[in-house]
């Protein structure tokens, strides 16, 4: 199946511990992007990047750190967690052409 | 900055009750406007693009339009299977493939 896959589904962990979210697709777009949903559903971007190379860097804390070995993965790993870093992790692809994005299922992250 | 305001924030309808989602928006040149559609526990699945004011896309019950400051999605004769949380966003012109989402409008369609 073509699809955006993101690992893992659910993620419960402590505050202060570091966690990795991997995110890989198999659709061939150049472009890839981490959102995150709060609880309140608003989906806001921290990153994106087009064939490797960061583009969009929003105002997000240090401990977040994505990084891109290829074009078709992009991973999050994030720092000493708070409990504010509960929420949905969504990653997505697109082509340059402008078009819609295509989501993964997303990555539900629970600090306690 | 680029805005997305969705309303209302929930909307309860009886099946075959026609109603209309609106999203109001202000961006620095309009790349295109995105309509997608959530599913609790799932991600946002892409529905349409509109890309300059007077443009409509259909797909099955669902009729997307827009005009220079928003846009509404028509659902005619919903069905239990519309139920969802439709979500829109805008991305502007300038080279980012950034996309700006409002809150959405959870849309619950009753048999």
């Amino acid at each position: 199946d073509t699809a955006v896959s993101q690992t893992p589904k659910y993620l419960v962990t402590q505050m202060g511990n570091d966690k990795s979210i991997k995110c890989e697709q198999n659709l061939g777009h150049d472009t890839m992007y981490w959102y995150k949903q709060d609880s309140k559903k608003f989906l806001k971007i921290m990153f994106s990047y087009n064939n490797k190379e960061l583009i969009i860097n929003e105002t997000v804390p240090n401990r977040f750190s994505p990084k891109s070995p290829d074009k078709a993965h992009l991973n999050l790993h994030i720092n000493s967690l708070e409990l504010g870093d509960s929420a949905v992790y969504f990653c997505a692809s697109s082509q340059l052409t402008g078009d819609g994005y295509t989501f993964g299922s997303g990555t539900r992250l629970t600090v306690v | 900055e680029d805005q997305v305001t969705q309303s209302p924030e929930a909307l309860r309808l009886q099946e075959g009750e026609s109603s209309s989602l609106n999203c109001s928006y202000t961006v620095s040149g309009l790349r295109g406007l995105f309509w997608y559609r959530q599913d609790p526990g799932k991600g946002p699945e892409f529905l349409f693009t509109l890309y300059s004011a007077g443009e409509e896309k259909e797909k099955e019950r669902l009729k997307a339009t827009l005009t220079k400051k928003e846009s509404f999605l028509h659902i005619t004769a919903p069905k239990p299977e519309d139920s969802a949380t439709y979500l829109c966003a805008v991305g502007a012109q300038g080279g980012s493939e950034k996309l700006v989402f409002g809150k959405g409008t959870k849309l619950t369609v009753n048999p």
